[in-house]
């Protein structure tokens, strides 16, 4: 069975920064891209940034350009979202999720299935 | 403002069949690209309801189908049920923006 597992989330002041993982379990991380999705309180959803199977392509939002960084560690099978500069306006539930295909661009498979629980992250002084 | 427009709100009485629609541009639904559902129950994480357009994944009641037509597509749920009471957000690829993971603003269904 397909799970995924997200931690790292908390409380933290305008300016710090958080580092957020998911650990992935049935199934190999490096095969298929992954997302992040976040859900300000009482908001949709907004994909905030993916990395496609190989790591060699990334995408952020553009709120976050510059500020957050994608990457994975295939040898523990887990996801990161390393999040500097916080704001105010960062705070949500953050999701990391699946992509059916390696890649992040184009139309084909661009969905996500399944996600994880998600991380509560509260930029806040 | 969403790229992909679904009305806030929707409700209806145990059994009845509801809609919620998803209107988006040329660039979007109406290039052709598919459309998915997710749906989020009180307090959980997002879960894929239909995906491509009108197929679902294992374990969703075929009481959920979803359609497309022009620039907009539709979820339908027939035989309404108390647990059906959700967030509804549909995801399309829009051919303007570096992302494919473009989402509508959501839909509450409120089960009477």
């Amino acid at each position: 069975e397909v799970q995924l597992l997200e931690s790292g989330g908390g409380l933290v002041q305008p300016g710090g920064s958080l580092r957020l993982s998911c650990a992935a379990s049935g199934f190999t991380l490096s095969t298929y891209a992954m997302g992040w999705v976040r859900q300000a309180p009482g908001k949709g959803l907004e994909w905030v940034s993916g990395i496609s199977g190989s790591g060699d392509t990334t995408y952020y939002t553009d709120s976050v350009k510059g500020r957050f960084t994608i990457s994975r560690d295939n040898s523990k099978n887990t996801l990161y979202l390393q999040m500097n500069i916080l704001r105010a306006e960062d705070t949500a539930v953050y999701y990391c999720a699946k992509r059916p295909l390696p890649t992040i661009f184009g139309p084909g498979g661009n969905y996500f299935h399944p996600w994880g629980q998600g991380t509560l992250v509260t930029v806040s002084s | 403002q969403s790229v992909l427009t679904q009305p806030p709100s929707v409700s209806g009485a145990p059994g009845q069949r509801v809609t919620i629609s998803c209107t988006g541009s040329s660039s979007n639904i109406g290039a052709g690209y598919d459309v998915h559902w997710y749906q989020q129950l009180p307090g959980t994480a997002p879960k894929l309801l239909i995906r491509g357009n009108n197929n679902r994944p294992s374990g969703v009641p075929d009481r959920f189908s979803g359609s497309k037509s022009g620039t907009s597509a539709s979820l339908a749920i027939t035989g309404l049920q108390a647990e059906d009471e959700a967030d509804y957000y549909c995801q399309s690829y829009d051919n303007r923006l570096s992302a494919s993971g473009v989402f509508g603003g959501g839909t509450k269904l409120t089960v009477l």
